[in-house]
C-alpha cells in the first residue's frame, strides 16, 4: 500500500532558526514529490516539486530533498519568519496519476 | 486573474438535498481533480479528469458525480447529502503529472 507519513504533526520553532520538516513514503517507485503549504481556512499553495531523477530543489529560503532509496524527503526552511507559520503537506506521485498526501506538519514560528 | 476558482466558498444545506460545486481553471491545464479534506485535515483524492475523460475514481459513493463540460471546468454534483459529507472540497489542476494548483476550497456543512 502506498502511504505518505509526516512526523511530527506539530512543530514550534523560535523565529530566525533553521528547521527541517520530514516526509516519508512507502514505495520507492516514486514519480515525483511535491511540498505544499496550507494557511488556515485557505487552499494549498505549491512550494516545490522534485522529480524522481532529482535529489533536491531550491526556492528562496526553501530547499527540498528527495532520497528514493530511503523513502524520505525533507523540506529545509532557512532563517524562519512568523509568516512561515502554516501547515506543510508533502504529496507523492506514485505514477498512478494521483497524489497521495501526508497528514501534514503544523509549523508555528514563535516571534 | 485567479488561476483555479471554485464557487461557492461556503455551502450550508440540509440532509437529503442535492448541491453542486463549480470549478474553473484558466491555466490551460489538461488535468483537473477533486479532493476532500476531512475534519482531521486529511486530503484525499476523489476524482481526476484528463481532457474531459475520467481517469481516477476513488471509492466515492455514487451520490457524487463529477462533470467536465470542457477542459477548463470540472463540476461536482452531490445527491442526497449526508452528515458525513461535511468537509472542505478542493479543486485542483495540472499539466499531466506536473505541479498541481489548488482552488481556495468550498466548505460544505450538512445539517
Amino acid at each position: 500500500k502506498q502511504e505518505v507519513t509526516q512526523i511530527p504533526a506539530a512543530l514550534s520553532v523560535p523565529e530566525g532558526e533553521n528547521l527541517v520538516l520530514n516526509c516519508s513514503f512507502t514505495d520507492s517507485a516514486i514519480y515525483n514529490l511535491q511540498w505544499f503549504r496550507q494557511d488556515p481556512g485557505k487552499g494549498l499553495t505549491s512550494l516545490l516539486l522534485i522529480q524522481s531523477s532529482q535529489r533536491e530543489q531550491t526556492s528562496g529560503r526553501l530547499n527540498a530533498s528527495l532520497d528514493k532509496s530511503s523513502g524520505r524527503s525533507t523540506l529545509y526552511i532557512a532563517a524562519s519568519q512568523p509568516g512561515d507559520s502554516a501547515t506543510y503537506l508533502c504529496a507523492a506521485h506514485f505514477g498512478n496519476e494521483k497524489l497521495t498526501f501526508g497528514t501534514g506538519t503544523r509549523l508555528t514560528i514563535i516571534p | 486573474d485567479t488561476a483555479v476558482s471554485q464557487t461557492p466558498k461556503y455551502l450550508v444545506t440540509q440532509m437529503g438535498n442535492d448541491k453542486s460545486i463549480k470549478c474553473e481553471q484558466n491555466l490551460g491545464h489538461d488535468t483537473m481533480y477533486w479532493y476532500k479534506q476531512d475534519s482531521k485535515k486529511f486530503l484525499k483524492i476523489m476524482f481526476s479528469y484528463n481532457n474531459k475523460e475520467l481517469i481516477i475514481n476513488e471509492t466515492v459513493p455514487n451520490r457524487f458525480s463529477p462533470k467536465s463540460p470542457d477542459k477548463a471546468h470540472l463540476n461536482l454534483h452531490i445527491n442526497s447529502l449526508e452528515l458525513g459529507d461535511s468537509a472542505v472540497y478542493f479543486c485542483a489542476s495540472s499539466l499531466a503529472t506536473d505541479t498541481q494548483y489548488f482552488g481556495p476550497g468550498t466548505r460544505l456543512t450538512v445539517l
